[in-house]
This record gives C-alpha cells, sequence and structure tokens, in this order.
C-alpha cells in the first residue's frame, strides 16, 4: 500500500519566516492534496496538484509537486500565526480516483 | 454555502455499546466518504458513497462498523459493540464527483469509548 512520509513531524517558526513542508510518496503519485488542520476541527481544503512540475499558490502559501522524485513540498513565506495548525498530505492510492491515503502531519507553531 | 456537517460534535459511550454518526455532505455533492483519525495517526479510509453505485467498504476495520446513505445525501456510520481501540476521530467528506475533485471535510465526531 502507498505510505506518505511528512517532513518534519513538527516546526517552531519566529512571524515571519519561511518555511517548507514536505511530503513524500513510497509509489507513483496521481494527485496530490494539501489540507489543514486545527486541533478539534476538521480538514481545511488548501490546495490540489495533479501533473508533474505543477506549482499552485494561495496567498502565501506554495505548493509543488515533482512527480520524478515522488515528492510536493509546500512553503509558506512570511509566516503568520494564523498558519498554526496541522499540515497534511493526501494522495489517491494506487491510482484510485478517489480513495486517498493520508500523511501523519506536521504540526506547525508560529511564535509572535 | 453550507459545508459538510457531522453530529454528534462529541460521543462519550461505554465499550459495547452501540453508536451512530451522521453526516450531511454538501448540497449536490455525489460522492460522500469517511475517514478515522486515531490519535497519531494518519488518516484511515473507511468507506466511499458514489450516487446510487454499490460503496466501496474496502477501509471498514471489522464488520462492527457498518454505512448507510440514502440517495445522494445524509450518511450514517454504525458502530456496534464498541471498542477502546475505536476512539478516534470519525471525519466525512464529500466532493462533487469522484474522478480527482478535492474532497471537502466536515468538523468530525470525537468519539471516547470508556
Amino acid at each position: 500500500s502507498q505510505e506518505l512520509e511528512q517532513s518534519p513531524q513538527s516546526l517552531i517558526v519566529q512571524e515571519g519566516k519561511n518555511l517548507t513542508i514536505n511530503c513524500t510518496s513510497s509509489k507513483t503519485l496521481y494527485g496530490l492534496y494539501w489540507y489543514k488542520q486545527k486541533y478539534g476541527e476538521g480538514l481545511i481544503f488548501l490546495m490540489m496538484l495533479q501533473k508533474g512540475g505543477e506549482e499552485k499558490s494561495h496567498e502565501k502559501i506554495t505548493a509543488k509537486l515533482d512527480e520524478k522524485k515522488q515528492q510536493s513540498s509546500l512553503h509558506i513565506t512570511a509566516s503568520q500565526p494564523s498558519h498554526a495548525g496541522i499540515y497534511l498530505c493526501g494522495a489517491r492510492s494506487g491510482g484510485s480516483n478517489y480513495k486517498l491515503t493520508f500523511g501523519k502531519g506536521t504540526l506547525l507553531t508560529v511564535n509572535p | 454555502g453550507a459545508g459538510v456537517s457531522q453530529s454528534p460534535s462529541n460521543k462519550v459511550t461505554e465499550k459495547g455499546k452501540d453508536v451512530e454518526l451522521r453526516c450531511d455532505p454538501i448540497s449536490g455533492h455525489t460522492a460522500l466518504y469517511w475517514y478515522r483519525q486515531r490519535l497519531g495517526q494518519g488518516l484511515e479510509f473507511l468507506i466511499y458513497f458514489q450516487g446510487n453505485s454499490a460503496p466501496d467498504k474496502s477501509g471498514l476495520p471489522s464488520d462492527r462498523f457498518s454505512a448507510e446513505r440514502t440517495g445522494e445525501s445524509v450518511s450514517t456510520l454504525t458502530i456496534q459493540r464498541t471498542q477502546q481501540e475505536d476512539s478516534a476521530v470519525y471525519l466525512c467528506a464529500s466532493s462533487l464527483t469522484a474522478g480527482g475533485y478535492e474532497q471537502y471535510f466536515g468538523p468530525g465526531t470525537r468519539l471516547t469509548v470508556t
């Protein structure tokens, strides 16, 4: 079965700093999803990447997909306390067009 | 518009009791998913509904777990004879259809089995 490994597991940054979270798949990626979760809440959809080399941005968050490396990165520029939370990557497993496998998440803390 | 809603938000139950969790998907979304998130673990896929097609139940961990969906609306996840290892956050998601559309998640139901 497909496994997604996220790194780092947790991250503490000072407000205003840039940061990157990585998601590496053990198998070919068929669609990569990034979500954010605050404690006790559901997942908030951030971005979906479908093609190798694809890059998407929303406000200060940019995600890239490197199909050859079976990896995606999420980059936050000039972090703010509102960026704090758990970031989860998910991927369609085994080529399924609906079943998602998720990483264990990266806990981000942004200190003011 | 309204997002995915789930009820109850929290449920504490005694071992051996049955529980029923409810999910209201986004209106117009034909695909509905249930996931489980145990402490320190990633989300686990449980079951998938798409329109009137037979559901994909391949993620259900045991026959104590079952789920139903009425047409393209509400879904209920039932856990019979709950065990302590069933304690988790149960998340429901919906998408416009399958085929690579983003899945929108509800706030989850936190189940604690004592």
